[in-house]
C-alpha cells in the first residue's frame, strides 16, 4: 500500500518563526510537489523536485523554500512565517515513466498567528 | 497554461440518486486526468485515472471518462450513498510535471 505522510496534521506557529514541514513517501518516487489549498482558490503549486537536491519553482514560491537531501523526503520550509501563510498544505509525489499517478499526504493545516 | 474548473461548486442529492460530476479543461493536450475524493481537513484520495489514449474508466459505483476533443470529464457516481459526501476534484496533467486542478464540486448525499 502506498504511503505519504506528513509530519503534523496540525500547527500553530508565530508570525516571524521558522517551519519545518516534512514529507515523506515509501514508494521510491522521484518526483515530489508542495501545494497549498485555501478556499476559492483550490491547490496551488509552491515547490516540486524530479530528484535528490533538484527543485523548481511552481506558481507561488514567494515566502518558501525547500530541501531533499534524501529521495524520500522533501521538506518545505517558511523562513520566517506570516499571517498570509495559514493554510492547509499538502505534500504529493508519483513516479515519472509510468502513468503518472499522484499519491497525497494527510495534509497539515498550519495556523500562523 | 491549463485551465481546469469544476461546475457547480456544490451538489446536493437525495441518496440513492446517480449524478455527474462534470470537469472541464482548455488545452486538449492532455497526458491524463485524474479524479480525488478530499473528506473535510484531509488529503486528497485517488479515485481513477484517465490516461490520453483512454475514454473511461471503472471503479466500483464509480466511471469516468474522458473527451479530449471537447476538453471535458465527467465523473459519474451511481446509487449515491451518504458516505459519498465529499468534496470531488480534478486534475489535468500536460508533460506530467505540472498537474492543474480545479476547484472542486462538494457533493452532499442526503439520506
Amino acid at each position: 500500500d502506498v504511503k505519504v505522510t506528513q509530519s503534523s496534521r496540525y500547527l500553530v506557529k508565530r508570525t516571524g518563526e521558522k517551519v519545518f514541514l516534512e514529507c515523506v513517501q515509501d514508494m521510491d518516487h522521484e518526483n515530489m510537489f508542495w501545494y497549498r489549498q485555501d478556499p476559492g482558490l483550490g491547490l496551488r503549486l509552491i515547490y516540486f523536485s524530479y530528484d535528490v537536491k533538484m527543485k523548481e519553482k511552481g506558481d507561488i514560491p514567494e515566502g518558501y523554500s525547500v530541501s531533499r537531501e534524501k529521495k524520500e523526503r522533501f521538506s518545505l520550509i517558511l523562513e520566517s512565517a506570516s499571517t498570509n501563510q495559514t493554510s492547509m498544505y499538502l505534500c504529493a509525489s508519483y513516479s515519472p515513466g509510468g502513468i503518472y499517478e499522484q499519491y497525497f499526504g494527510p495534509g497539515t493545516r498550519l495556523t500562523v498567528t | 497554461k491549463q485551465e481546469v474548473t469544476q461546475i457547480p461548486a456544490a451538489l446536493s442529492v437525495p441518496e440513492g440518486e446517480n449524478l455527474v460530476l462534470n470537469c472541464s479543461f482548455t488545452d486538449s493536450a492532455i497526458y491524463n486526468l485524474q479524479w480525488f475524493r478530499q473528506d473535510p481537513g484531509k488529503g486528497l484520495t485517488s479515485l481513477l485515472l484517465i490516461q490520453s489514449s483512454q475514454r473511461e474508466q471503472t471503479s466500483g459505483r464509480l466511471n469516468a471518462s474522458l473527451d479530449k476533443s471537447s476538453g471535458r470529464s465527467t465523473l459519474y457516481i451511481a446509487a449515491s450513498q451518504p458516505g459519498d459526501s465529499a468534496t470531488y476534484l480534478c486534475a489535468a496533467s500536460n508533460t506530467g510535471n505540472q498537474f492543474y486542478f480545479g476547484t472542486g464540486t462538494s457533493l452532499t448525499v442526503i439520506p
